[in-house]
């Protein structure tokens, strides 16, 4: 079956760090970047960054630079998120998603353009953060 | 980064309804602009890509549409499964951006 599972629900004390889990199966691990992507109660989703399984090449935005690691163990399928410096403000339930490619014709290039979007999630993680 | 806008924040309607959602893009994006599903407790599960591409196994009722900075997703004949909260994502560049989320819940 093809799915990414989440490790379970954390709590922490501000300043600590979290880690999240999430392990792909029934597809080629190495094929798809996995992002990760949060979402605080009745907000939209905010994106933190992806990992490349092919290569471990990494890409984080700017808001989380220098806070968030993201790694991958081929041999196990698994991707990891590291948040440290927690505040109260990083209380969200945190997604894995696998990015997909998808071929289409697009007027603007006249041609053929791809296209990722996040094709499956992780069932989520809730990550609070309470002293 | 790119913002992305949705409106209404919320829609009240009714089983064989049709309703229309409405994303802004603070740039052009060049039609890579996705829509998303998210029901209660779930993660958001994708119903179109490139703008107006149905996933597979998304219901024909679901279509897009839209070009530069402004697309609609219009849901024709609303059916109980469809109430939900919707989102609009685009994956011109990163950061990925969402919008902030259209409701629709039973008039």
């Amino acid at each position: 079956q093809v799915q990414l599972v989440q490790s379970g629900a954390d709590v922490k004390k501000p300043g600590a760090s979290v880690e999240v889990s999430c392990k792909a199966s029934g597809y080629s691990f190495n094929r798809e970047s996995i992002h990760w992507v949060r979402q605080a109660p009745g907000q939209r989703p905010e994106w933190l960054g992806c990992i490349n399984t092919g290569n471990g090449d990494t890409k984080y935005s700017q808001k989380f630079q220098g806070r968030v690691t993201m790694t991958g163990d081929t041999t196990a399928t698994t991707v990891y998120m590291e948040l440290r410096s927690l505040t109260s403000e990083d209380t969200a339930v945190y997604y894995c998603a696998r990015e997909w490619a998808y071929d289409f014709w697009s007027p603007y290039l006249g041609g053929l353009d791809t296209i990722d979007p996040f094709d499956m999630w992780g069932q989520g993680t809730m990550v609070t953060v309470s002293s | 980064d790119i913002q992305m806008t949705q409106s209404p924040s919320s829609l009240s309607a009714s089983v064989g309804d049709r309703v229309t959602i409405t994303c802004r893009a603070s740039q052009t994006i060049n039609r890579h602009l996705n829509w998303y599903q998210q029901k209660d407790g779930k993660a958001p599960n994708l119903l179109i890509y490139a703008v107006s591409n149905l996933q597979t196994g998304v219901p024909p009722r679901f279509s897009g549409s839209g070009s530069g900075t402004d697309f609609t997703l219009t849901i024709n004949s609303l059916q109980p499964e469809d109430f939900a909260t919707y989102f609009c994502q685009q994956s011109f560049s990163t950061p990925r951006t969402f919008g902030q989320g259209t409701k629709l819940d039973i008039k």
